[in-house]
């Protein structure tokens, strides 16, 4: 079964850090990009930050410099490193796999989601 | 600057049918883009992906009723005979250069 577990979220006072990580299963982890999204309560979805099969690195404007995305493709793992959290960062945090949309972009549609991890930002 | 619209709300009777839309911004309208339904208190499903000339990609056990189209910039989404279930809301997204971007989202009720 292909599938995608989150963990990692907690509570944290502002400025903190965090580490998120999202474990795949069920299919070829290297060959695909991988993204974070997250919902803050109450909203809509917000992307984050994606990297791809060869290791592109994308971040949204509000997180560059603080966010920092990576993969270990022998551990079949996604992470979100996020330094200098906000208030406006508590959100839940989703990692979704990108289906490519043709043979030579990985990138497109996210079409495996996991369940997500609260990250709360509060004092 | 790519931007999906979407209409906040719809509503239709169980048994009817819905068709939402999703609206790509100015010089865009050629891009694909993915539907993806979030049930209350539950993470998001994916639904489909979505090109300009209105072919779809449906997700593994996503039943008939659900249906894409495309006209021009704006692609659409069909539910036919509502469900209980499909009372939801519901998210377009599309990806550009180093960019994934998501629509405000629509929320249909079910009457």
């Amino acid at each position: 079964e292909v599938q995608l577990l989150e963990s990692g979220g907690d509570l944290v006072q502002p400025g903190g850090s965090l580490r998120l990580s999202c474990a795949a299963s069920g299919f070829t982890f290297s060959s695909y990009a991988m993204t974070w999204v997250r919902q803050a309560p109450g909203k809509g979805l917000e992307w984050v930050s994606e990297i791809s099969s060869g290791g592109s690195i994308f971040y949204t404007d509000s997180v560059k410099g603080r966010f920092t995305i990576s993969r270990d493709n022998s551990k079949n793992t996604l992470y979100l490193q996020m330094n200098s959290l906000r208030a406006e960062d508590t959100a839940v945090y989703y990692c979704a796999r990108e289906l490519p949309s043709s043979v030579t972009v990985d990138r497109g549609a996210f079409d495996i989601w996991g369940q997500g991890t609260m990250v709360t930002v509060s004092s | 600057q790519l931007v999906l619209t979407q209409s906040p709300s719809a509503s239709a009777s169980l048994g009817a049918s819905v068709k939402l839309t999703c609206t790509l911004s100015s010089g865009h309208s050629v891009y694909a883009i993915a539907w993806h339904q979030q049930q209350p208190e539950k993470g998001p499903r994916y639904l489909m992906r979505l090109n300009s000339d209105g072919s779809h990609t449906k997700g593994d056990g996503i039943p008939d009723r659900f249906s894409g189209s495309s006209s021009g910039a704006e692609r659409y989404l069909t539910i036919s005979s509502l469900q209980s279930e499909d009372e939801a809301d519901y998210y377009c997204q599309t990806w550009g250069t180093g960019i994934q971007v998501f629509g405000g989202g629509t929320k249909v009720t079910v009457l």
